[in-house]
């Protein structure tokens, strides 16, 4: 079965530091990748997302990810945090095969002023 | 607003009783998916429709679970003689049928 795994369960951080959070899936064959984002009290969001071409892809408020097929990662960067980055931010995969979204258990982010 | 709503937002049962939430997609959206989200985890597939045919649902929807499009456009989904293990945020999300998802608020489920 297909699965996600987010390495950080909860990263603290210091405005202006800079943020990675790992994601690696186990599907071998194509896949479509996101970065969701929950922030306190609001809905999830979209991020980012990989469907195919150049494996860095830019999203909203300054995120970036990077796929990388031969290690089966989406890792979610940002080079100087701010304190309204406070969230949750899932990864998710939808395989070649199905059209439902896997997700991984999340990484809780806090930002320090 | 034109994202996707859900409704109630929360609700509180008593152990035995059926409830039923619904969900209004966005509306030029003709994917709707249903998942299921507990504390500490990421949301969890329960079932989605193309238009208003169900294509496919996850194990995790015990037969007490059923879901229905009937018109293609809002969904509905009604869980019957709730258990406490049921409790949980139920997290709807609308698509186009290549496009991402975008989801609503959830409604919250708590069974006592």
């Amino acid at each position: 079965a297909q699965s996600v795994s987010q390495h950080n369960h909860h990263v603290i951080l210091s405005e202006a530091a800079s943020l990675e959070l790992g994601c690696n899936y186990s599907y071998g064959g194509t896949v479509n990748l996101f970065w969701y984002v929950q922030y306190p009290g609001q809905h999830l969001q979209l991020l980012l997302k990989y469907f195919s071409g150049d494996p860095l892809v830019k999203g909203i408020k300054g995120f970036e990810a990077e796929f990388i097929k031969s290690k089966f990662s989406f890792n979610l960067r940002k080079p100087s945090v701010q304190w309204s980055d406070t969230a949750e931010y899932f990864c998710a995969v939808i395989s070649y095969n199905t059209d439902k979204l896997i997700f991984g258990t999340g990484t809780r982010l806090q930002v320090f002023p | 607003d034109t994202g996707v709503s859900q409704d109630p937002r929360h609700k509180i049962t008593k152990r035995g009783q059926n409830v039923t939430f619904r969900c209004d997609p966005i509306s030029e959206h003709n994917r709707l998916y249903w998942y299921r989200q507990t504390l500490g985890q990421g949301p969890e597939f329960l079932t989605y429709f193309q238009n208003e045919a169900q294509l496919e649902k996850s194990r995790l929807l015990s037969d007490r679970f059923s879901a229905e499009r009937p018109k293609g456009s809002f969904s509905t989904l009604e869980i019957q003689r709730t258990e406490q293990g049921d409790s949980a945020m139920y997290l709807c999300a609308s698509s186009l049928i290549t496009g991402e998802q975008y989801f609503g608020p959830g409604t919250r489920l708590t069974v006592t």
